[in-house]
């Protein structure tokens, strides 16, 4: 099973500033990575797929970049609903695994 | 408007059965792999299962192999899963969520008392 260890836990930024997330696997998914934001009492919303790639309606200040095993989700601006828990998912083998999430919380 | 609808979720004692489904619209379901993904109170997403288009291929996290079975009923635009012998640690929001990702449903929740 592929474990993907993301950092920091939570990262306190105020809005206005740059958010940088990381999601480490611990061997090779190629570019078969994807990143979420879930707020409280709601379902995941797929923001970036094949690690770079943005789903429908997101966001460009929503960025994602690497590949192999080290991937960042960066977000160039924090916007007031950008405050959420982040997810990281890797597709490139079963079981499908998700890491443990960084939660962006307001300073 | 893509729209996934679980529904199932209850109260369940320890050992116990249940059986979720989750009712698509909007888009052609038989078009579409599918996956169930839980997640726990106050924790992360764990994905459960996943069933091909044709419901031929399936996969299971370790945690639900054997106990838990995936399946689809093109006709009906339905997605199941049956899950038995029921632990504690199966409590959780269950989610039903396309293959492309980019649609979930709102989720049921399953608790297994003990």
């Amino acid at each position: 099973e592929i474990v993907l260890t993301q950092s920091p836990a939570t990262l306190s930024l105020s809005p206005g500033e740059r958010a940088t997330l990381s999601c480490r696997a611990s061997q090779s998914v190629g570019s078969s990575l994807a990143w979420y934001q879930q707020k409280p009492g709601q379902a995941p919303r797929l923001l970036i797929y094949d690690a770079s790639s943005r789903a429908t309606g997101i966001p460009a200040r929503f960025s994602g970049s690497g590949s192999g095993t080290d991937f960042t989700l960066t977000i160039s601006s924090l916007e007031p609903e950008d405050f959420a828990v982040y997810y990281c998912q890797q597709r490139n083998n079963w079981p499908l695994t998700f890491g443990g999430g960084t939660k962006v919380e307001i300073k | 408007e893509v729209q996934l609808v679980e529904s199932g979720g209850d109260l369940v004692q320890r050992g116990g059965s249940l059986r979720l489904s989750c009712a698509a619209s909007g888009f052609t379901f038989s078009s579409y792999e599918m996956n169930w993904v839980r997640q726990a109170p106050g924790k992360g997403l764990e994905w459960i299962s996943y069933i091909s288009v044709s419901g031929s291929t399936k996969h299971y996290a370790d945690s639900v192999k054997g106990r838990f079975t995936i399946s689809r009923d093109n006709a009906k635009n339905s997605l199941y899963l049956q899950m038995n012998s029921l632990r504690a640690d199966d409590t959780a929001i269950y989610y039903c969520a396309l293959g492309s990702w980019d649609y979930w449903g709102q989720g049921t929740l399953v608790t297994v008392s003990s």
